[in-house]
């Protein structure tokens, strides 16, 4: 089975501030996909990132980087510089890489709520 | 760019009845999904759909629900007989192709509320 833990219930930063949403997964598979995804008070999900297991390179994306470390299970998530619109509800999600054919689903986290004022 | 549409965005239900909530995935998308968010809490997986066929359904789905792709592009979740406790936001999501790293792309979500 399949559990994602995202510890961090709510976070409050100033703007500018640099931020991380940890992250930290469990599955028994050898091969997955991660993914963070974001909820702006008006309710939509909006895809951010993916990563596949098998590539540990972390990357930069304009203000968004992450972090995946797979001997520790975690998939963290950095953004620089906050600013007041990124205040959301932020979600990491685990899939399986299933067979071809099937429609792997999405595990999600509990979700970090990030408060970011001025 | 193409985007998954849902309708309505509300949907206030007496206890009881039937419902009807429904998706427009984007247009070459191949596999389907509705994911619920009870108010404060996760995101949970519902029923996924691939091939005309349910591929995949969670604990929550139970005889209460049903999910149809009646034509070509709409994607229907049906509850037949609403409880309170289906009070929640309901996500539809479609993604691509084959490969599982392709994301999920969600719609706005309609809010139900049963009363």
């Amino acid at each position: 089975a399949q559990k994602v833990t995202q510890a961090q219930t709510e976070i409050s930063v100033v703007e500018k501030e640099d931020v991380t949403l940890d992250c930290v997964y469990e599955t028994r598979d050898t091969t997955y996909y991660l993914f963070w995804y974001k909820q702006p008070p008006s309710g939509e999900l909006v895809f951010l990132i993916r990563r596949n297991s098998f590539d540990e390179q972390n990357e930069i994306s304009g203000r968004y980087s992450w972090n995946f470390q797979k001997s520790t299970s975690s998939f963290n998530f950095t953004i620089t510089a906050s600013q007041v619109v990124d205040s959301a509800v932020y979600f990491c999600a685990l899939s399986e890489a299933l067979n071809t054919g099937t429609a792997s689903k999405l595990t999600f986290g509990t979700g970090t709520r990030l408060q970011v004022t001025l | 760019e193409p985007e998954v549409t849902q309708t309505p965005s509300h949907q206030v239900t007496q206890m009881g009845q039937e419902v009807i909530l429904r998706c427009v995935p984007i247009s070459n998308h191949l596999y389907f999904y509705w994911y619920r968010q009870i108010l404060g809490q996760k995101v949970e997986f519902l029923v996924s759909f691939y091939n005309n066929e349910i591929s995949e359904k969670s604990e929550i789905f139970d005889d209460q629900f049903s999910v149809e792709r009646p034509d070509g592009s709409n994607f229907t979740l049906k509850i037949r007989s609403t409880k309170l406790e289906d009070s929640a936001m309901y996500f539809c999501a479609s993604r691509e192709g084959l490969n599982s790293n392709q994301p999920q792309h969600f719609g706005d979500g309609t809010r139900l509320s049963i009363l």
